[in-house]
Parts: C-alpha cells; structure tokens; sequence
C-alpha cells in the first residue's frame, strides 16, 4: 500500500514558537488523515482533508494539502506545553513515521 | 463509557508463552484494526477486519491469529511469544473501511496494550 513519509522525526520548540510538520506521498493521495498522540496515551484522530488545495484550521492548527495531493502539513502557531506529543500524518490505514514535539516552557 | 477498549493493559510474559489482547468497540462501527506501534513509534497496521471478515493481514507471522466473533469484537492471540514481539497493541475502529479510492474514514483508538516478553 501507499506509504506516506513524515519529516521531521523531532522537533523541540521553545513554548510561543510555531511548528510545522510535514507528510509527502510519491503517489496521489485521494485523502489524508492527522492524528495526534500523547506521551502514554493513543492515536487521536484530528482531521481529514480531501480537496486539492484545502486548508483548515482548528484554533491554532493549520492544516493544509497540497494542490497535486502529495503532500500535506500541519502548523501549529505559539506552541504550548500542551501541543507535546507525536503527531502523525495517515492514509487509511498507513501511518508515517510521526513527528515527535516537545516543547520547553 | 469507552468507546474502544482493550484488555489488559499491560501484559508481562515469558518467551513461548500464548496470549491473548481482547477489543471492543461501542461505537456501532462495522470496521476493526490491530496496530503494532514499537518502541520508536512507528504504528503499523497489522489486520483489519469488516464486519467480521478479514480484510487485511499485513505480512504479520502466523503466530498472530485474530477473531472477531461479531463486529463489536476484535481479539488478538499470540503463540510462541518471542522477544521481538514486545510493543504496544492498539485496537481501533472505524464507521466503514476505507476503499482506496476516495473518502477515508477517522480511526477510533483504544487506550493500548504495553506487551513485554522476557
């Protein structure tokens, strides 16, 4: 199956800072799916985008796919402490890798 | 009440042992996963099942077997535990499977299960 790579692996941020994260597909993606994961805890389902060129945003999460549908990132804008975890960028059942973020108060 | 739950929690065992994770799902979902996520966070699909067929084994040895004795359930049995197998498990559901070609579906995690084998 499709398999979608995620960079950076790591990011530490300094809290107030923005994060970005990336996924990219070499084929077309018909969808792409964001999941976050705190430390100790499960994969939580936070989005999906569809449309070439979409963007969405959730408070001070931005999410965006790319117009060819290959890649997709997810902007987090002043970082809290409560933004730690790992996020992952998903097609169906595919996970990437994850980013992991951690951020110091 | 969870919408996912799995059992136990944690799982401690010795090398050739059988064991066995439950999942259920009170979501009215029709489609039920197993993920593998190791120690560097990598989660990787194991099997996928809607309403109870079997949709999807992904390359996993034949120790693994799952069950799904009706859609609410899914249950993982593990022969012969080896070291490698030592992860943590997540059961998960989704209101249909994904077809490939279109919409996809949001996966509903449970809360995991930390296997150890020594």
């Amino acid at each position: 199956g499709q398999q979608v790579m995620q960079i950076p692996q790591y990011q530490h941020v300094q809290e107030g800072e923005d994060f970005t994260t990336y996924c990219n597909s070499s084929t077309t993606l018909s969808n792409i799916q964001w999941y976050k994961q705190r430390p100790g805890g499960h994969p939580v389902f936070l989005i999906q985008l569809v449309k070439s060129g979409e963007v969405k945003k959730q408070k001070r999460l931005t999410f965006q796919f790319g117009e060819a549908k290959k890649n997709s990132s997810l902007h987090i804008t002043a970082t809290q402490t409560t933004d730690v975890g790992t996020y992952f960028c998903a097609r169906d059942m595919r996970f990437g890798a994850g980013t992991r973020l951690t951020v110091k108060p | 009440d969870t919408a996912v739950s799995q059992t136990p929690k944690y799982l401690v065992t010795q090398m050739g042992n059988d064991k066995s994770i439950k999942c259920e799902q009170n979501l009215g979902h029709d489609t039920m996963y197993w993920y593998k996520q190791d120690s560097k966070k990598f989660l990787k699909i194991m099997f996928s099942y809607n309403n109870k067929e079997l949709i999807i084994n992904e390359t996993v040895p034949n120790r693994f077997s799952p069950k799904s004795p009706d859609k609410a359930h899914l249950n993982l049995h593990i022969n012969s535990l080896e070291l490698g197998d030592s992860a943590v498990y997540f059961c998960a559901s989704s209101p249909f499977l994904s077809s490939g070609s279109g919409f996809g579906y949001e996966q509903y995690f449970g809360p995991g299960t930390r296997l150890t084998v020594t």
